[in-house]
């Protein structure tokens, strides 16, 4: 079975800091990882996501992600974090291509300080 | 911006009541799902529907009904509700062979 593990529940970074929230998945074949976005009273919305090919994929509002198989992990990143950052950010793994049935981490809450 | 919509946003009710939570979508996505989140946890599929008249039970059990009459329209029913049931549900469709899940604002249920 798939799984996914947010290893930080809460990560509190500066504005302008950089910033790096973890994932690691376990999945015996190639999976398929996405980053999902929950802003406060809000639905989730899909930051990135990593099928194949180049393992550095570009998101939306500047983030990125890279999927290390050697690591079991997609780290999302973001060179230069704005307040408006502040929020809940999902890992999730599918198991095939199509199959939209995702498995969602714990999440990461982000709060972004002046 | 997604088009899907879910009502109501916030609900308290009392112990044994039935309720249905809407969830409609209009950008024509043949996927459907039903997620449950809680406070620190992971996301939890209780439901998916591949299309009208498909509907399956997801990963987590639950005592909730879902139906797939309409496209647009997958309704999720609790006939008794109870504590257990409180929670937040959070709506989703997708397209076919993306990976991305378009996400409703989500239904708070609180049942006392």
């Amino acid at each position: 079975a798939q799984s996914v593990t947010q290893p930080d529940i809460h990560i509190t970074v500066s504005e302008g800091a950089s910033l790096e929230l973890r994932c690691n998945y376990s999945y015996g074949a190639t999976p398929y990882l996405f980053w999902y976005v929950q802003s406060p009273g809000q639905g989730l919305q899909l930051l990135l996501k990593y099928f194949s090919g180049d393992t550095l994929v570009q998101g939306i509002k500047g983030f990125e992600a890279e999927f290390k198989r050697s690591q079991s992990s997609f780290n999302l990143r973001k060179p230069s974090v704005h307040w408006s950052d502040a929020a809940e950010y999902f890992c999730a793994v599918g198991s095939n291509f199509g199959n939209e049935k995702l498995t969602f981490g714990t999440g990461t809450r982000l709060t972004i300080i002046p | 911006e997604a088009d899907i919509y879910q009502t109501p946003r916030y609900l308290v009710i009392g112990t044994g009541k039935k309720i249905t939570l809407e969830c409609s979508q209009t950008m024509g996505h043949d996927k459907m799902y039903w997620y449950q989140q809680d406070p620190g946890m992971e996301l939890h599929l209780i439901h998916y529907s591949y299309g009208v008249n498909s509907t399956e039970k997801g990963d987590l059990s639950s005592e909730s009904t879902v139906s797939r009459i309409r496209t647009e329209h997958f309704p999720l029913t609790l006939e008794s509700a109870r504590p257990s049931h409180t929670s937040q549900y959070l709506c989703a469709s997708s397209v076919q062979n993306t990976g991305e899940l378009f996400f409703g604002e989500g239904s708070r249920l609180t049942v006392l």
